[in-house]
């Protein structure tokens, strides 16, 4: 039940956009974003609720598409805070909270 | 308020000893989750407390049990250690443990096993 991130690994340069996503098998009841850099906890970036709504936090949105049970993050111009390791984590039934293996984002001046 | 805290940080164990982790939640918050992460394995989900009441479960083997106090602080502790039980040990906090709340993390528990 674990949910599938892609890509595993991206290097950005400045600036650049990426977009990470995460998918599951299992119906989904909302989606979260974190982020944990090296020797850190993971801190919270987002919740989307199903709705299909789409959610931003300075250059960093998401959107949440509950039918096909996916998820995306869009980093726009990302800078040199933005890297570290991306992980979506799902939640269906009972609360469950499963996290995907992660998606590293390094970026680059 | 004070953030979520976990002790100890570092701890080093031989096989088949076993160990206990404290997971103190932010003030307020009744729901305390555990997670192990390793490398590749990403953050695994082990149980979930509510109100000292274990609501929900990962697919962890019974080695690895917990609990939760009145206070809603949380323990973990892990029998008959093996290595690959080596992993940073993370608990999280939520206000009632839904999943429309943002859950706080801990710095984690680093456990190596020899």
């Amino acid at each position: 039940q674990q949910p599938v991130q892609s890509p595993q690994a991206v290097i950005l340069r400045e600036g650049e956009d990426a977009v990470i996503n995460c998918s599951s098998s299992k119906a989904l009841y909302s989606v979260h974003w974190y982020r944990q850099k090296h020797g850190e906890a993971p801190v919270f970036l987002m919740i989307l609720l199903k709705g299909g709504e789409q959610k931003g936090h300075d250059k960093i949105s998401a959107s949440f598409n509950e039918k096909k049970q996916q998820s995306s993050l869009y980093l726009t111009a990302s800078q040199l805070s933005y890297s570290g390791t991306y992980f979506c984590g799902t939640a269906n039934t009972g609360n469950q909270f499963y996290f995907g293996t992660g998606t590293s984002l390094t970026v680059i001046p | 308020k004070a953030g979520v805290t976990q002790t100890p940080r570092y701890l080093i164990k031989t096989r088949g000893q076993q160990v206990t982790l404290s997971c103190s939640p932010i003030s307020g918050h009744r729901s305390v989750s555990w997670y192990q992460q390793t490398p590749g394995q990403g953050l695994q989900f082990l149980f979930e407390y509510f109100s000292e009441t274990q609501r929900n479960k990962g697919n962890f083997p019974g080695r690895f049990s917990g609990r939760q106090f009145s206070n809603s602080r949380s323990e973990m502790n892990v029998s008959t250690l093996e290595l690959g039980d080596s992993a940073l040990y993370l608990c999280a906090s939520s206000l009632g443990g839904t999943d429309q709340e943002t859950q706080y993390f801990g710095p984690g528990t680093r456990l190596l096993v020899l």
